[in-house]
């Protein structure tokens, strides 16, 4: 159970174009979805929360017009990276907790490499 | 100082040896710690959880928790191969979490 998925799980993209990053919770509801990013040898930072039906909470340092987040239904969220440029490289991993959890539970996907060249 | 500082390495360590990972924080509001493994290029894993202070054990894995001194850690025994990756603790006061850098562990066969 708790099995999270994303796709694609590569992109390589034009600078200038806009990429859209999906995520899925497989098996359960979640009511709150996390969106990170990872450099090469470098830990998760997170980038935004979101909540079904509502607007994401941008993280500090994170341009909310660039990267935009949607979570239309308990199991779907998406992020797309807006104008991309080569900078936006990275690892691109989110997460979903269940609906009434809290604390510990987040469950991850495998991640989505974006390289924009 | 960073929220959460965790020992990079990398730590390579024969097979069969125990391993001790650890991490120290800074925000006395933290309530629940994890331990995470990440293999590259993957999504990372939960290994362990724990709420407040205490050990916990599962397995190979012994998670300890001293919020006195701010200071987790992860115990493998009988380390082996497929125990290599990078390993994350992660925090949190009840919503979002912090995670450390990492560190990169490798079990030489």
């Amino acid at each position: 159970g708790a099995v999270v998925s994303q796709h694609p799980s590569r992109v390589i993209c034009k600078s200038g174009t806009s990429v859209k990053i999906e995520c899925r919770s497989l098996d359960f509801q979640a009511t709150t979805m996390f969106w990170y990013r990872q450099f090469p040898k470098q830990s998760l930072m997170l980038m935004a929360t979101s909540n079904e039906g509502s607007k994401a909470t941008y993280e500090q340092g994170v341009e909310k017009d660039k990267f935009l987040i949607n979570h239309a239904s308990l199991t779907l969220s998406t992020l797309t990276v807006t104008s991309a440029h080569p900078e936006d490289s990275s690892f691109y991993i989110c997460s979903a907790r269940p609906a009434g959890t809290g604390g510990y539970e987040q469950y991850f996907g495998p991640g989505t490499r974006l390289t924009v060249t | 100082q960073k929220e959460v500082e965790q020992d990079p390495g990398p730590l390579s360590v024969p097979e069969g040896a125990i391993v001790s990972l650890n991490c120290t924080y800074s925000n006395s509001a933290f309530q629940y710690f994890m331990w995470y493994r990440q293999y590259s290029r993957k999504g990372p894993e939960l290994l362990m959880y724990t709420y407040s202070s205490g050990n916990k054990e599962d397995g190979r894995f012994t998670a300890q928790v001293d919020k006195s001194s701010k200071y987790i850690s992860l115990f493998i025994r009988d380390s082996q191969p497929s125990d290599s990756a990078t390993y994350l603790c992660a925090m949190s006061a009840g919503q979002n979490f912090v995670f450390g850098p990492g560190t990169r562990l490798s079990v030489l066969p």
